[in-house]
C-alpha cells in the first residue's frame, strides 16, 4: 500500500537534547512538508521541500532543521534551540508542479520534551 | 501573507441534520485553492473537499458541499445528513497556485470541533 510513514508515534526526550522525527513516503511524490500542531491551533508549516537536495523555511522554522537526500525521505530534527518543542508533528507530501493536488498526511508523531 | 479564519471553535448538530461550518480567508492573490480537511480522534488528516478559485461552480462530494464566495473571500462547508462518523475537527486550508507550480505549504485555520448528537 502506498502512503506516508512517520515513526515513532510517541517520542519522549529530555530538554536540551536534539531529536529527529522520521518521515518516509512511497507515493513517488516530489514535494514533502512538515507541520506542527498545538492544542486549539491549526497546523503551521515548519519546512517544505519541492525536490531532492532543496528545501525552504516555512512560517515557524526557528529551532528546526531538515534534510532531503532522498525523494522518499524528509527527516525533521528538533534542536535544543526550539523553545517549546512539545507538540504533534505531521508530515505530508504532494505532487510537484500542480498545486491542485492535495497533500497526503502521515499519522503524526507526538513529541513530549520534559 | 495569507490568513484563514474559522470563527466557530465548536459546533453541535443532531444526527441526520445539516450543519454548515464557516471559513473566511484573506489574500491578495487571484489564483489559489481551498480545502477542507477532517481530523478525527485518530489525528489522521483526511481531505474532505477541494475548490479551485477559478471555478465558479461549488464543489460537491457526496454529503459534503461548499459555498464558495470569491468576492467575499468565504468558503463554508455544508454537511448534509450528518452521521456519527462525521464527528471530528474540521480545518479550512488555503494554498497559493504560485508562479513556481505552487508546491508551497498549506495555510490552515484553527479548526472547528464538530459534535454529532445521536
Amino acid at each position: 500500500d502506498g502512503g506516508i510513514t512517520q515513526s515513532p508515534k510517541y517520542l519522549f526526550r529530555k530538554e536540551g537534547q536534539n531529536v529527529t522525527l522520521s518521515c518516509e513516503q512511497n507515493l513517488n511524490h516530489d514535494a514533502m512538508y512538515w507541520y506542527r500542531q498545538d492544542p486549539g491551533q491549526g497546523l503551521r508549516l515548519i519546512y517544505y521541500s519541492q525536490i531532492v537536495n532543496d528545501f525552504q523555511k516555512g512560517d515557524i522554522a526557528e529551532g528546526y532543521s531538515v534534510s532531503r537526500e532522498k525523494k522518499e525521505s524528509f527527516p525533521l530534527t528538533v534542536t535544543s534551540a526550539q523553545k517549546n518543542p512539545t507538540a504533534f508533528y505531521l508530515c505530508a507530501s504532494s505532487r510537484y508542479r500542480d498545486s491542485s493536488y492535495e497533500q497526503y498526511f502521515g499519522p503524526g508523531t507526538r513529541l513530549t520534551v520534559t | 501573507a495569507q490568513t484563514v479564519t474559522q470563527s466557530q471553535p465548536e459546533m453541535s448538530v443532531q444526527e441526520a441534520e445539516t450543519v454548515t461550518l464557516s471559513c473566511t480567508y484573506d489574500t491578495s492573490e487571484s489564483d489559489y485553492y481551498l480545502f477542507w480537511y477532517k481530523q478525527p480522534p485518530s489525528r489522521q488528516m483526511i481531505l474532505v473537499i477541494r475548490q479551485e478559485a477559478y471555478k465558479q461552480q461549488n464543489a460537491t462530494e457526496n454529503r459534503f458541499s461548499v459555498n464558495f464566495q470569491k468576492a467575499a473571500k468565504s468558503f463554508s462547508l455544508k454537511i448534509s445528513d450528518s452521521q456519527l462518523g462525521d464527528a471530528a475537527m474540521y480545518f479550512c486550508a488555503y494554498r497559493s497556485a504560485g508562479s513556481g507550480g505552487g508546491a508551497d505549504g498549506l495555510t490552515f485555520g484553527k479548526g472547528t470541533h464538530l459534535i454529532i448528537q445521536p
